[in-house]
């Protein structure tokens, strides 16, 4: 089955809203990543987070191994935010990375 | 730093021909990954390298797909006799000891 599951798989909001994007695992991992996909295809690195929470501007990410979750906050929505987000996690006994099925997010003016 | 570097960005062939993807990891970097992207798959895993010496191609279809790394400057996926269902965006991925994986900015190919 789906080693990383994403949710949810589509959100619109309006501007200034805020968002919570949930990443959960059923496997160990070594890292967890999140990313973020321009419409354009290219993918920026967001947070490379294997534990615990960091801050970056308005984004937060916060990792639980325990429950096999990482999260991602987004605060104060802006347009500009709009495109897929997508989690990735280094599985525990390999190198093998493996993606969620990523979270498309439309934020309206 | 340039990043990791692709190359083409763009590449369009028919049905039957071979293509050639390159990938310039970060320098310093000792793994270097391919991905395929695709609408209906979404992120698919295809191969990896570590220190040049392949480590695990459990996501390559057996056939047609080859990657090899000659030197810790770049690596290449080739692809014969390209097929329709081949069509997709491949991304090359590069990270350091401590896990932290850079995406070039990925080839689309296009097979007619």
């Amino acid at each position: 089955g789906q080693q990383v599951q994403q949710s949810p798989a589509s959100l619109v909001l309006q501007e200034g809203e805020n968002a919570e994007l949930q990443c959960n695992f059923s496997t160990s991992l070594n890292s967890m990543q999140w990313f973020y996909q321009r419409p354009g295809g290219s993918l920026v690195s967001l947070f490379y987070n294997p534990s615990g929470t960091k801050h970056s501007g308005r984004l937060t990410s916060t990792t639980v191994i325990k429950e096999r979750r990482s999260s991602l906050h987004i605060s104060s929505s802006q347009t500009t935010d709009s495109g897929t987000y997508l989690c990735a996690l280094e599985r525990g006994n390999t190198n093998k990375v493996v993606f969620g099925t990523g979270t498309r997010l439309q934020v309206l003016p | 730093n340039a990043g990791v570097i692709q190359t083409p960005r763009h590449k369009v062939t028919g049905k039957g021909q071979e293509a050639t993807l390159w990938c310039e990891p970060i320098s310093g970097h000792s793994a270097v990954f391919w991905y395929r992207q695709t609408i209906v798959q979404g992120l698919e895993f295809l191969t990896y390298f570590r220190n040049q010496a392949p480590i695990d191609d459990s996501g390559m279809p057996k056939e047609r797909f080859s990657a090899q790394m000659p030197n810790q400057s770049h690596s290449t996926l080739k692809i014969q006799s390209t097929q329709p269902q081949d069509s997709a965006v491949y991304l090359c991925a590069s990270s350091s000891r401590q896990g932290r994986g850079y995406f070039g900015p990925g080839t689309r190919l296009t097979v007619l």
